[in-house]
């Protein structure tokens, strides 16, 4: 399996929602990363994950709240979202993350597209 | 990580090669450079990867300069799916930083019929 899923494929939510974001990966891979996108815009590094343990949070609002309950599993909680949070939400893993050295190789899923009313 | 400067858009028509250049004038001695694509709406696709030598895969070659301050990705023969946003980025080997990919703007590539 060498497959990133991510689910739901859209999600349309109002600004008082709690909604998630899941990301599931069967390679053994034990790093694992959000990216959110905007339209016509490059995906930006939200979070990282490097054996379940955040890794790297680039300031992203505490509105948005990720989860790594195991090396296979990746969410993130959204609550009090923004209509500017409107966007794709991209999941991938690798290998590993800040430990090691060597070629470190991503594979993203297909996204998340959300709405914010 | 050092950056990336990329053109904006390119084209190129269909069964011809598709050169796509990329300059990290900054890169220091332990980043890789990276290449991905992402065709409209889907999630980034890796391509291929290099430190300094040369390297082919089946989808792509990466020729990179001895001195490492630019590099070319090269689709041997376009084809109408390869129609996407190319993203060069270069990536430390190591550290904290180890496996964090920043994307730049990218090159818009259309092939054409």
């Amino acid at each position: 399996d060498t497959e990133v899923t991510q689910t739901p494929k859209h999600l349309v939510m109002g600004m008082t929602n709690k909604k998630s974001l899941k990301c599931e990966q069967h390679m053994g891979h034990r790093a694992m990363y959000w990216y959110k996108q905007k339209a016509k815009k490059p995906p930006e590094l939200m979070f990282v994950y490097s054996y379940e343990k955040l890794s790297i949070n680039e300031s992203v609002p505490s509105r948005f709240s990720p989860e790594c309950p195991n090396s296979s599993l990746l969410n993130l909680h959204l609550h009090a979202l923004q209509p500017e949070d409107s966007a794709l939400y991209l999941c991938a893993s690798s290998q590993r993350q800040g430990v090691g050295s060597g070629a470190n190789v991503l594979t993203f899923g297909a996204g998340s597209r959300l709405t914010v009313l | 990580d050092a950056k990336t400067t990329q053109p904006p858009s390119m084209d190129c028509a269909e069964g011809r090669a598709a050169n796509l250049p990329c300059n990290h004038s900054t890169i220091s001695g332990n980043e890789y450079v990276y290449w991905y694509r992402q065709i409209h709406s889907q999630g980034p696709q890796y391509i291929i990867h290099g430190l300094k030598n040369n390297e082919t895969n089946e989808m792509a070659s990466l020729i990179i300069t001895e001195d490492r301050k630019s590099s070319t990705l090269i689709l041997p023969h376009a084809t109408l799916r390869d129609t996407a946003v190319y993203y060069c980025i270069v990536s430390h080997a190591g550290g904290t930083s180890y496996g964090k990919l920043t994307f730049g703007q990218g090159t818009i590539l259309t092939v054409h019929p």
